[in-house]
């Protein structure tokens, strides 16, 4: 069965410093979000692309955070520079058009 | 302002009890609604509901929608210490030109041996 790829799947920073993200969605699925889940609240949508078009990022802090999906294929989410309030887990989903949309195993991000 | 809640927050329960997990929402163009269920990892898809009154079953797990009251349940009979884990609801709306998914902060099911 097709599912969504995330990496890494932990990764543990210090303030300050750069880190990325990838997801590769299930193939034919033209939209992708990137969601982050802080412990004990629901998912909270930092992007979405339809292929590569960004069609919302309303809740991305655009002054530390950048998304990008080139090719309309494969997406990296970049935090520069990460802060203690970043710790979360990052969820990659992807959907066929507006179908339910299908989670990866998400990236548990700790930044001390 | 869109918004999902759900409740309870968190339900402790013993194995072989039944549960009802609550949603309701208030969202602009209401498209669809969705159950996930998250244990240690990302949310696995239980139901989609799109119609008032019908009900999606699915082994021991049921919902139902009522768009009029703009709510939604989902069942648990017969609970299994395997359902523990949290329960999230999600509405699918059209606020502003593009589809998107407003997440409540789920209920937290612990079921007891």
């Amino acid at each position: 069965e097709a599912e969504v790829a995330q990496s890494p799947r932990y990764k543990i920073t210090e303030k300050s410093q750069a880190v990325a993200f990838w997801c590769d969605p299930i193939s034919g699925h033209a939209t992708l979000y990137w969601y982050r889940q802080i412990l004990g609240q629901g998912p909270e949508l930092l992007v979405q692309f339809q292929d590569e078009s960004v069609v919302d990022d309303s809740q991305l802090p655009k002054d530390r955070f950048s998304a990008e999906r080139l090719k309309g294929v494969d997406s990296t989410l970049k935090i520069q520079p990460a802060e203690l309030g970043d710790s979360a887990m990052y969820l990659c989903a992807s959907s066929f058009l507006s179908d339910t949309q299908y989670f990866g195993p998400g990236t548990r991000l700790t930044v001390l | 302002e869109d918004k999902v809640v759900q409740s309870p927050l968190s339900l402790v329960v013993h194995e072989g009890d039944t549960v009802t997990l609550n949603c309701s929402y208030e969202v602009t163009n209401f498209r669809s609604l969705l159950w996930y269920k998250q244990e240690k990892k990302a949310p696995t898809f239980l139901f989609m509901l799109t119609s008032s009154g019908i009900e999606k079953k699915s082994g021991r797990l049921s919902s139902i929608l009522d768009k009029k009251e703009l709510f939604s349940i989902l069942n648990i009979t017969a609970t299994q210490t395997g359902d523990s884990a949290i329960y999230l609801c999600a509405v699918e709306a059209f606020p502003s030109g593009t589809y998107k998914y407003i997440f409540g902060t789920g209920t937290r099911l612990k079921v007891l041996a």
